[in-house]
């Protein structure tokens, strides 16, 4: 079952401008992962934060967490037209225990960057 | 390119046939992970394992669906009497230990039941 709830489901945006997707889960977590797939393509890990962090930057990518609401965001600068791809967050749902890296999937958001 | 790799990336095949996919995941990842992708939707858990052992499954895999990793080293999932709704993108990931830490996906193999 899908733990996350993404929103927006698409976004289309002009090259420069940021993009913010949102992300939402259900249950405890360990931590929390930002993937990238572009079409029928494999998953590329983007970013990591942990329950007990709250912001996180890699790049032009900035990722927040609020456990308290049980949600995230990822924030991409500057986009480019190679940003172009479905994003997903990941969950891993075991909270101040073991982590074994069984990941629970949000549904995606489709972001289409036009140059 | 991740180091994880798949194969085949697209399989074919009739209802009812068998069909098996291999994962060699990164050489000193002793975690390895099989997910399942259909379209729109984000990747689901299937199982795992930590080495050759398979520590968890999910209510996902039926009695058709078998996965093994005799060496620790790569993977096979086999899909027996594969049925329409079995197909999707067949993900395959690794990691190391100690956790969390970043999952790598392979590329996928993409089935398609006619």
């Amino acid at each position: 079952s899908q733990q996350g709830e993404e929103d927006p489901q698409a976004l289309s945006i002009q090259e420069g401008e940021n993009a913010t997707m949102n992300c939402s889960y259900k249950t405890s977590i360990n931590n929390l992962q930002w993937y990238r797939q572009n079409s029928g393509r494999g998953l590329v890990h983007l970013i990591l934060i942990r329950s007990n962090e709250r912001e996180k930057h890699s790049g032009r990518l900035r990722v927040t967490l609020d456990t308290s609401k049980k949600s995230s965001s990822l924030l991409i600068t500057a986009s480019r037209a190679a940003d172009t791809a479905s994003y997903f967050c990941a969950t891993d749902g075991h909270a101040g225990g073991t982590s074994y890296g069984k990941l629970t999937f949000g549904q995606g958001t489709i972001l289409t960057v036009h140059p | 390119d991740t180091g994880v790799s798949q194969d085949p990336r697209h399989k074919i095949t009739k209802r009812g046939q068998n069909v098996t996919f291999r994962c060699d995941p990164i050489s000193e990842h002793n975690r390895l992970y099989w997910y399942r992708q259909t379209l729109g939707q984000g990747p689901e858990f299937l199982t795992y394992f930590q080495n050759e052992a398979q520590l968890e499954k999910s209510r996902l895999l039926s009695d058709r669906f078998s996965a093994e990793r005799p060496k620790g080293s790569f993977s096979t999932l086999e899909i027996q009497r594969t049925e329409q709704g079995d197909s999707a993108m067949y993900l395959c990931a690794s990691l190391a230990g100690p956790l969390p830490e970043t999952q790598y996906f392979g590329p996928g193999t993409r089935l398609l039941v006619l």
